[in-house]
C-alpha cells in the first residue's frame, strides 16, 4: 500500500532561519505532491503544487523539491516567522479525485 | 468569498445515537469529500462525490453513510456513533479538470461521543 513519511513529530527552528521539512514516499508514482498548511482545529489549507516533470517550485518564501527517484519532496520555508507555526501536510494524488496525505510535521518558530 | 462551510463546528452526541453533519460550498466543485482526521493523525478519506456518482472507501466502516442531494450540498450520517468515531470530520472539495487537483476544505465538524 501506499505509504507517507513526514519527518520528525515536531520542528523548532527559531524565527528568521529557514525550516526544511521533508515528505518521502513509497509504492507509489504520483503525477503530482501538493503540500498544505493546517492550523490547530482547522482544516488543511492549499500552499503548492508540483508536478512529477517539475523539479523545484517557489511561492513567495516557499520553495517545494521533487525527487522522483528518490520519492521525496523537500519544503522548505525561507526568513520563518512565528505565524508560519502550524503542521504541514503533505499529498500524493493516487487516482482520478483521490489524494493521500501524510500525518504532518508540526512547525514551531520562536522569536 | 466562495468557500466551504461546515456545520456544525463542534457537535456532541451519544453513544450509539445517530447524527449527522452537513457540508455545503458556494465553488461550485464538482467533487466533494468527507475525511477523518484524528489527532496527529493524517486525514483518512472517507468516501467522496463526482457529481452524483458515490465513490466508498473499502475501509470505510458501514456505519458511515453519505448523500448528496444536489451540488451545493453534502451530510455525512453516523449511524451508530461510538467512542471511536470521536474525530474532526473534514469536508472538502475540488474540481476536476481543473489541472491542478487542489482541494478546498471546510473548518471541520469535532465530534465528540459521550
Amino acid at each position: 500500500s501506499q505509504k507517507i513519511e513526514q519527518n520528525s513529530e515536531a520542528l523548532n527552528i527559531q524565527e528568521g532561519k529557514t525550516a526544511t521539512l521533508t515528505c518521502n514516499y513509497t509504492n507509489y508514482s504520483p503525477a503530482y505532491l501538493q503540500w498544505y498548511r493546517q492550523d490547530p482545529g482547522r482544516g488543511p489549507v492549499f500552499l503548492l503544487l508540483i508536478r512529477e516533470n517539475e523539479k523545484e517550485k517557489r511561492k513567495e518564501r516557499l520553495k517545494v523539491t521533487f525527487d522522483t527517484t528518490l520519492k521525496q519532496s523537500l519544503f522548505h520555508i525561507t526568513a520563518s516567522q512565528p505565524a508560519d507555526s502550524a503542521t504541514y501536510l503533505c499529498a500524493l494524488d493516487i487516482d482520478t479525485d483521490k489524494l493521500i496525505f501524510g500525518t504532518g510535521t508540526r512547525l514551531q518558530v520562536f522569536p | 468569498d466562495a468557500m466551504v462551510i461546515q456545520n456544525p463546528r463542534y457537535q456532541v452526541t451519544q453513544f450509539g445515537k445517530p447524527v449527522t453533519l452537513s457540508c455545503s460550498q458556494t465553488l461550485n466543485h464538482n467533487v466533494m469529500y468527507w475525511y477523518q482526521q484524528k489527532s496527529s493523525q493524517a486525514p483518512k478519506l472517507l468516501f467522496h462525490y463526482y457529481d452524483k456518482d458515490f465513490n466508498n472507501e473499502a475501509d470505510t466502516p458501514d456505519n458511515f453513510q453519505s448523500r448528496r442531494p444536489n451540488t451545493s450540498f453534502c451530510f455525512l450520517d453516523i449511524r451508530s456513533p461510538g467512542l471511536g468515531d470521536a474525530a474532526m470530520y473534514l469536508c472538502a472539495t475540488s474540481a476536476r479538470g481543473a489541472g491542478s487537483g487542489e482541494q478546498f476544505f471546510g473548518p471541520g465538524t469535532r465530534l465528540t461521543v459521550l
